[in-house]
């Protein structure tokens, strides 16, 4: 089986641009979930779905935004960008929901300059 | 507030050492609780899960509910285990998974 896919796996915008990312969660799988990583936070949650629905949220400002398709893909969007949006951005995708072993992709690295 | 608590950003051990990398975890009910590293260059990955009690690569980690803490433990360390590890709990009735800051393991040769 594929693992987890994002695209692309680096992207270099400018402060007030906006960006999209993409995720191809492995197949089968209904549940993508997003995280921002960055070396002083860790792992903070954004989003996740599950069958087209977000199902919960983040505490990230309503410029940061998602989806899911009903081939199960997701994509994040986040607008107006900030220096600080700069990380390494990670999708994962699980079976179910909750408590479920995540897999994640390689990441897609945002520099705002 | 829910919350994981790794306090060690870096921990290096020499080869053939025992580690233990501490996570401690602030939740109101009975979290699963999860280990994942990720090599260098590699993805992030399951290591082990509470709810399976297996041993992966070696390492063990016991729930400890009255201290609040699931610290991961190795009783000698390999080179190969070098790595970035966290601790997890996803939070029940909302599917949001909760990460530590992360802790770098080196191991010296």
């Amino acid at each position: 089986k594929a693992g987890v896919t994002q695209t692309p796996r680096y992207l270099i915008k400018t402060r007030g641009q906006q960006v999209t990312l993409s995720c191809s969660p492995i197949s089968g799988h209904r549940s993508v979930s997003w995280y921002q990583q960055t070396p002083g936070q860790g792992l903070q949650f954004l989003f996740e779905y599950f069958s087209e629905t977000q199902r919960n949220k983040g505490n990230f400002p309503g410029r940061f935004s998602g989806r899911q398709f009903s081939n199960s893909r997701s994509e994040m969007n986040v607008s107006t960008l900030e220096l600080g949006d700069s990380a390494l951005y990670l999708c994962a995708s699980s079976l179910l929901l909750g408590n479920e072993k995540l897999f994640f992709g390689s990441g897609t690295q945002l520099s705002v300059l | 507030a829910q919350r994981v608590t790794q306090p060690e950003k870096l921990l290096s051990v020499f080869k053939g050492a025992p580690v233990e990398l501490k996570c401690n975890y602030s939740y109101s009910g009975s979290p699963e609780l999860f280990w994942y590293v990720q090599y260098s260059r590699q993805r992030l990955q399951l290591l082990l899960r509470h709810i399976s009690r297996e041993s992966i690569k070696g390492f063990t980690a016991d729930l400890n509910k009255g201290e609040t803490s699931f610290h991961l433990k190795k009783p000698f360390a390999q080179e190969e285990d070098s790595a970035m590890y966290y601790c997890a709990f996803p939070t029940s009735g909302t599917y949001k998974y909760i990460f530590g800051t992360g802790t770098r393991l080196k191991v010296l040769a």
